[in-house]
């Protein structure tokens, strides 16, 4: 069964920092493109970030750019993001999602709060 | 960056009802659109791609169509499970983009 679940949310200080993981399973995780989409609290979804196979290409939501970094450990199986100069706006659930273009399976998110 | 508006941004219907659902892309992205359903709390499920290709195990009352920049969603006799959130999303090119959402009411 194909299965991601994130970790590393949690509540942080405006201009702070936080590093999300994704742990993949049950695919040939090196084969495929990842991605990080997140959701404001009654929000709608937005797509932050994507990393090809191999690191060949990493793109980002002029949002974030600048700001957050997206790398992956094929050894591991493992999808990471680090979240640096934090602001209230950056406040959703982050979920990992697989695909090229279109985004399938999803985790269940993990929750970032930024607030003082 | 390529932007999408679905309308309506609600929709009221009851069980056995058809909806519809409209993705409008502010510039052309052929077929490259996914459809996807968010219920509460849980994340989100591919639906569709391609504009109208369901995904595997996605029930045949779910239809899709359009390109360019106009594109539907319509449900068919609509059945409990299918009262929650779509979104469309562009794989045209980056940055992808979602719509900002449709909520499916009872």
């Amino acid at each position: 069964e194909v299965q991601l679940v994130e970790s590393g949310g949690g509540l942080v200080n405006p201009g702070g920092s936080l590093r999300l993981s994704c742990a993949a399973s049950g695919f040939t995780f090196s084969d495929y493109t990842m991605n990080w989409v997140r959701q404001a609290p009654g929000k709608g979804l937005e797509w932050v970030s994507s990393i090809t196979s191999f690191s060949n290409y990493i793109y980002y939501a002029d949002s974030v750019k600048g700001r957050f970094t997206i790398s992956r450990d094929d050894a591991k199986n493992s999808l990471h993001l680090l979240m640096n100069s934090l602001a209230a706006e950056d406040t959703a659930v982050y979920y990992c999602a697989r695909g090229a273009i279109t985004f399938d399976p999803w985790g269940q998110g993990t929750l970032v709060t930024v607030s003082s | 960056a390529i932007q999408l508006t679905q309308s309506p941004s609600s929709l009221s219907a009851s069980v056995g009802d058809s909806v519809t659902i409209t993705c409008r892309a502010s510039q052309g992205i052929s077929n490259s659109l996914a459809w996807y359903q968010q219920k509460p709390r849980k994340p989100p499920k591919l639906l569709m791609y391609d504009a109208y290709i369901l995904q595997s195990g996605v029930p045949s009352r779910f239809s899709g169509s359009g390109s360019g920049t106009d594109f539907t969603l319509t449900i068919s006799s609509l059945q409990s499970e299918d009262f929650a959130t779509y979104y469309c999303q562009q794989f045209n090119s980056y940055p992808y983009s979602f719509g900002q959402g449709t909520k499916l009411e009872i």
